[in-house]
């Protein structure tokens, strides 16, 4: 599976809107991009999920670009409770692990 | 979202005894599962997967007589630490995959448990 490439961290204040840049140079034509919401001493919580141009839930906006090579989670307006570490992965069909990477450490300040 | 468990969510044992995690996936099957352990400000490191009614497949430095697994049913695997010692403390965490779409792909959208604290003294 692609090796994803993220920033160690962040800083933001609160109600502004993050970007979550990831790179992930070598995805295949099947391989799908998730991310993920981790706080101390909690497992991973899925956030969003897709695997081409613009996708939105409730709590995040995933925009990936035609040649996939990377991708962008966005968070509106984050509060102090979105202080966490996020996850980009790439996954495939068929029940592949997810490999994780170092992630990104979100600080938001008041 | 798709839930999964995990009990107990904190273990505190004695050198030398056997510890069972039990990972539950709630609302859904899952023919696959996966463990994961995870050391303080450090990612998750992949130990094994899990398939439901077969032997599962360990990483590569994951000894599978140290931590045994079982995937007895479509909905419980369980994690078995023999002969703990203190290097053995960590969060050990598991996830079973739910098939979803995205974008018209099959997709196996892994949902993770709240983690175990083992502590070994």
């Amino acid at each position: 599976l692609a090796k994803t490439t993220q920033p160690i961290s962040m800083d933001s204040y609160e109600g502004q809107e993050v970007n979550i840049t990831c790179s992930h140079n070598n995805i295949a034509t099947n391989d799908y991009i998730t991310w993920y919401q981790q706080f101390p001493s909690q497992g991973p919580r899925f956030i969003i999920q897709g695997y081409k141009t613009k996708v939105t839930n409730e709590v995040a906006s995933l925009f990936i670009p035609a040649d996939r090579k990377s991708s962008t989670l966005s968070l509106p307006r984050v509060s102090l409770s979105d202080t966490a570490v996020y996850y980009c992965l790439v996954g495939r069909e068929g029940n592949t692990p997810l490999v994780f990477g170092k992630g990104t450490r979100l600080s938001v300040i008041a | 979202g798709a839930v999964v468990s995990q009990h107990p969510s904190r273990v505190i044992c004695k050198s030398g005894t056997s510890v069972k995690i039990e990972c539950r996936s709630l609302d859904f099957q899952a023919t696959t599962m996966f463990w994961y352990r995870q050391f303080p400000k450090k990612s998750l490191m992949l130990m094994a997967t899990s398939n439901e009614g077969s032997k599962a497949t360990y990483e590569q430095g994951v000894e599978k007589d140290k931590f045994l697994i079982n995937h007895a049913s479509l909905t419980l695997s369980t994690l078995t630490v023999t002969s703990a010692h203190p290097e053995d403390s960590s969060f050990y965490i598991c996830s079973a995959s739910e098939m979803g779409l995205a974008g018209g792909l099959y997709t196996d959208t892994q949902y993770f448990g709240p983690g175990t604290r083992l502590t070994v003294l």
